[in-house]
């Protein structure tokens, strides 16, 4: 199975930061990678695909980036409604696998 | 609207089965896979299995596929996931996604918790 491990896994932050979450494959994985939000006792909702393509309705502050094994989700500017933990998914290959999440609480 | 509405909550002994069931509206419903997905509390999220609404083809994570089963109903436009000889570390959230065209997942259900307490 694809291993995939996000870092790090708790993140403290402020209204306003900059917020960059990696994701490390365990093997090559191309481009495909997906980026979730989850907030408590929700389900997760999709915010990148394909790496870099930003979902309807996302907004334009959420980027992703990478290939291969290494991928990055970032935040320009950190807002309230933000804090929430964060999931990368890999789809290149079965078993679908997740990273184990990226907590982002306020500083 | 696309909608994926879960059935409710469950408590389960050890050793019995539960099915859960994801009632799709807003779509066509043989057009899109299915995917089914679990959070332990506290947890991370774990894939479990695929299917095909319109053949009714499955995949399965190996680490429980003898003990998973996903069927659906197109009459009803609704799939189901059973899950049989039921452990306590089967005690999670439940997800039915969908999967777009091009492979991601767009929409959710709501979850359904699967408590397993003696």
């Amino acid at each position: 199975d694809i291993q995939l491990t996000q870092s790090p896994s708790f993140l403290s932050a402020s209204v306003g930061d900059r917020v960059t979450i990696t994701c490390r494959a365990s093997q090559g994985i191309d481009s495909y990678v997906a980026w979730f939000q989850q907030k408590p006792g929700k389900a997760p909702n999709l915010l990148i695909y394909a790496a870099s393509t930003l979902q309807s309705g996302v907004p334009s502050r959420f980027s992703g980036s990478g290939s291969g094994t290494e991928f990055t989700l970032t935040i320009s500017s950190l807002q309230p409604e933000d804090f929430a933990t964060y999931y990368c998914q890999q789809l290149n290959t079965f078993p679908l696998t997740f990273g184990g999440g990226t907590k982002v609480e306020i500083k | 609207q696309v909608q994926l509405v879960q059935s409710g909550a469950e408590v389960k002994k050890p050793g019995a089965s539960v099915k859960v069931s994801c009632k799709t509206s807003g779509y066509t419903f043989t057009s899109y896979y299915i995917h089914w997905v679990r959070q332990a509390p506290g947890q991370g999220l774990e894939w479990m299995g695929i299917i095909d609404p319109s053949g009714g083809s499955t995949s399965y994570a190996q680490k429980s596929q003898d003990r998973v089963t996903l069927t659906r109903d197109t009459s009803t436009s609704t799939v189901y996931m059973e899950l049989t000889s039921l452990r306590s570390e089967d005690t999670a959230v439940y997800f039915c996604a969908r999967r777009m065209g091009n492979g991601y997942f767009d929409h959710w259900g709501q979850g359904t918790l699967v408590t397993v307490s003696s």
